[in-house]
């Protein structure tokens, strides 16, 4: 079974604050990807990277940034969080070249409030 | 540029009925893929069905199927003898197979499905 964990489900943080999500994936998938869900906005992509220490913008990368060191960690930075900022975030991987269906697989997301 | 949309933001249908979730795309790409998710109030998302732009059948799987009209640039879910466990967030996914893009999802905005008994 593929598991894609992330350090929390519930986080508060102040503006201004530097804010680091974790996610972690134990299937060795080479695609990780990070969104934030907002309602009525579905899931936007903030970055994704197809190998370690590579990463590419997503739609709304602005005030964001990520980090991939290790296969399966992909760590999302906000460098200085503001009160916009707060959303669930839901990290996902997949399969990379060759895969047949890239399916993400999702970890339970991470609640963010900035206040 | 890719696009999907879902038209309705909420759904309700009676236990042990059928209902129909839109989604239509917008790709100029010849190669794609379209996928399903369902999210529970829990917040998991969980991989329902898929189908691949050059299958000819409609995609199933259990109650789920996809009927998947190419032309209309439709894929819209079809949920048989809806359950109270189908209560959730529905989400259409696009999958553009380019280089630059592979592996990417493009999400809509999502149908809220509720099930009343």
């Amino acid at each position: 079974d593929v598991k894609v964990t992330q350090s929390s489900r519930y986080l508060v943080k102040r503006t201004g604050e530097k804010v680091f999500l974790e996610c972690v994936q134990d299937m060795d998938h080479e695609n990780m990807f990070w969104y934030r869900q907002d309602p009525g906005l579905g899931l936007r992509l903030i970055y994704f990277s197809y190998d370690v220490k590579m990463k590419e913008k997503g739609d709304i990368p602005e005030g964001y940034s990520v980090s991939r060191e290790k296969k399966e960690r992909f760590s999302l930075i906000l460098e200085s969080a503001s009160t916009n900022q707060t959303s669930m975030y839901l990290c996902a991987s997949s399969l990379g070249q060759g895969a047949y269906l890239y399916e993400q697989y999702f970890g339970p997301g991470t609640r963010l409030t900035v206040t | 540029a890719q696009k999907i949309t879902q038209t309705q933001p909420g759904m309700f249908v009676q236990e042990k009925e059928a209902v129909t979730l839109d989604c239509t795309y917008d790709t100029s790409d010849q190669s794609y893929g379209l996928f399903w998710y369902k999210q529970p109030s829990s917040g998991e998302m969980i991989f329902l069905i898929y189908q691949g732009s050059y299958d000819e059948q409609n995609a199933t799987e259990g109650r789920y199927s996809l009927n998947f009209q190419k032309a209309r640039k439709s894929a819209n879910l079809v949920i048989s003898a809806s359950q109270l466990g189908d209560s959730a967030m529905y989400f259409c996914a696009m999958r553009v197979d380019r280089g630059s893009t592979l592996g990417r999802l493009y999400f809509g905005r999502g149908t809220q499905l509720t099930v009343w008994p």
